[in-house]
């Protein structure tokens, strides 16, 4: 059983639509990250969500904490193609050192 | 900055061939972790290390041994490769003190095992 569930696991749009994918548990975790991945290339940290309920904005790119610290969303306003990647949902475990919890991530292409 | 290195980038091998990749740090970063990432599984662990010669298991270590000897340097083994472990690996450093910082990850090594 997946302890994190992305959703979808793949979206293909248009340069300039929004977008919204999740990272869902049933769960609870001390905090959530997410990442990108470009081809190639490793996965880079884009934020971290402690708190529940917590919102984090990064230029386009809106992150949220469910208030019951269970699920995660990241939603993008007027997507571009730089925006094609992999996006990973990572939770840290509240009971004990542990390493991550991956989901396995939603592909999104942007399409010009 | 914190900085990976992983060598090699890519590897063609042939089945029951022992393999091994390394993961070179440029930081004292305690923790450092080995994933393999596959189509359709996500990024799952494999092994990972808690400082020199302290290391633990992930949920897909068989087949894998890892070993620590210095806190620069983390490598992976594959005693005897197989089909089944062609795959990208990826090294990660936890920019943390435990095991629930953020990672930092290197660029893969990209193994084919024939």
């Amino acid at each position: 059983t997946q302890l994190l569930e992305q959703s979808p696991q793949f979206l293909s749009i248009q340069e300039g639509e929004n977008l919204t994918v999740y990272c869902n548990s049933s769960s609870v975790f001390s905090s959530l990250q997410w990442y990108r991945q470009e081809p190639g290339e490793g996965p880079v940290l884009l934020v971290t969500v402690v708190t529940g309920g917590e919102v984090k904005k990064l230029k386009r790119l809106t992150f949220q904490f469910g208030d019951a610290r269970k699920d995660s969303s990241l939603h993008i306003t007027a997507a571009q193609p730089g925006d094609t990647g992999l996006y990973l949902c990572a939770g840290v475990r509240p009971s004990g050192n542990t390493p991550l919890v991956f989901g396995k991530g939603t592909r999104l292409s942007v399409i010009a | 900055d914190a900085g990976i290195t992983q060598s090699p980038r890519h590897k063609v091998t042939e089945t029951g061939t022992p393999v091994t990749l390394r993961c070179h740090q440029t930081e004292n970063h305690r923790y450092m972790y080995w994933y393999r990432q596959d189509p359709g599984h996500g990024l799952r662990l494999i092994h990972y290390s808690y400082g020199v010669k302290d290391t633990d298991k992930g949920e897909v270590s068989d087949g894998y041994s890892v070993s620590r000897s210095k806190t620069e340097d983390f490598l992976l083994t594959l005693e005897s490769a197989t089909s089944s472990q062609t795959s990208v690996y990826f090294c990660a450093i936890n920019l943390g003190q435990g095991n629930t910082g953020e990672l930092f990850f290197g660029e893969g090594s990209r193994l084919t095992v024939l």
